[in-house]
């Protein structure tokens, strides 16, 4: 079957705008991560939906960064305001309700020139 | 605050012979996992362990986790080119959603 998407595969901004990343879990998944991979790092945490409500968001790195769930399957994760640090990876995750194993998507590739 | 340490960062390797990447955790956990990931890829998941002294093995690689010592051990046998990779521990709390913090990888590179 389908496993996770994300869309666009590469962006690339300008310093100052606004930005959305699409995320499409696998269906029926009923968890969904957001985690952010800058270069030769590991990925860090940025925001858990269940369901529709976000359940952890405490790994975003300030207010500029947004996200939503609305109907329990796709989730947009917003930036707003760019900063050249926000540059990375930004991957998503979905896990089947009580199951541990997360499947990742390709990630987005976030460039703020 | 949990925190996940890999050593080493960087592991050149020859074809045919043996290592070991560490990965050590700091609070108690209820999964620890191993990923994979190619330049420009996203993650692989190689294994889960779950419990006390499991060991887990898939072709050349091996893995084992002691909760007590809070450490996990991803063992190569044999390296092989293909092995080329970073790889990843993580660790999960069922309290804290299942949620990953990752150790910073390490960087392997099997060369003939």
């Amino acid at each position: 079957g389908a496993g996770v998407s994300q869309t666009p595969s590469n962006k690339v901004t300008e310093k100052g705008k606004y930005v959305e990343l699409r995320c499409d879990p696998i269906s029926g998944h009923t968890a969904l991560y957001w985690y952010r991979q800058s270069l030769g790092q590991g990925p860090e945490f940025l925001i858990y939906f269940q369901g529709t409500g976000a359940a952890d968001d405490s790994g975003l790195p300030n207010d500029r960064f947004f996200a939503v769930r609305p109907e329990g399957s796709v989730s947009t994760l917003k930036i707003q305001r760019t900063e050249r640090g926000d540059s990375a990876v930004y991957l998503c995750a979905s896990r089947l309700d009580r199951t541990y194993e997360q499947y990742f998507g390709p990630g987005t590739r976030l460039t703020v020139t | 605050e949990l925190k996940v340490e890999q050593n080493p960062l960087f592991l050149s390797m020859q074809e045919g012979k043996n290592y070991t990447i560490y990965c050590n955790y700091s609070t108690t956990s209820d999964r620890l996992y191993w990923y994979r990931q190619d330049p420009g890829k996203s993650l692989e998941s190689l294994f889960v362990l779950l419990s006390n002294g499991a060991v887990k093995q898939e072709g050349r690689l091996m893995a084992s986790l002691d909760t007590k010592a809070r450490l996990s051990t991803l063992h190569i046998t044999a390296a092989v080119h293909d092995l080329s990779a970073t790889y990843f521990c993580a660790v999960a709390r069922r309290t804290a959603g299942n949620k990953l913090t990752f150790g910073g990888g390490t960087r392997v590179l099997v060369k003939p």
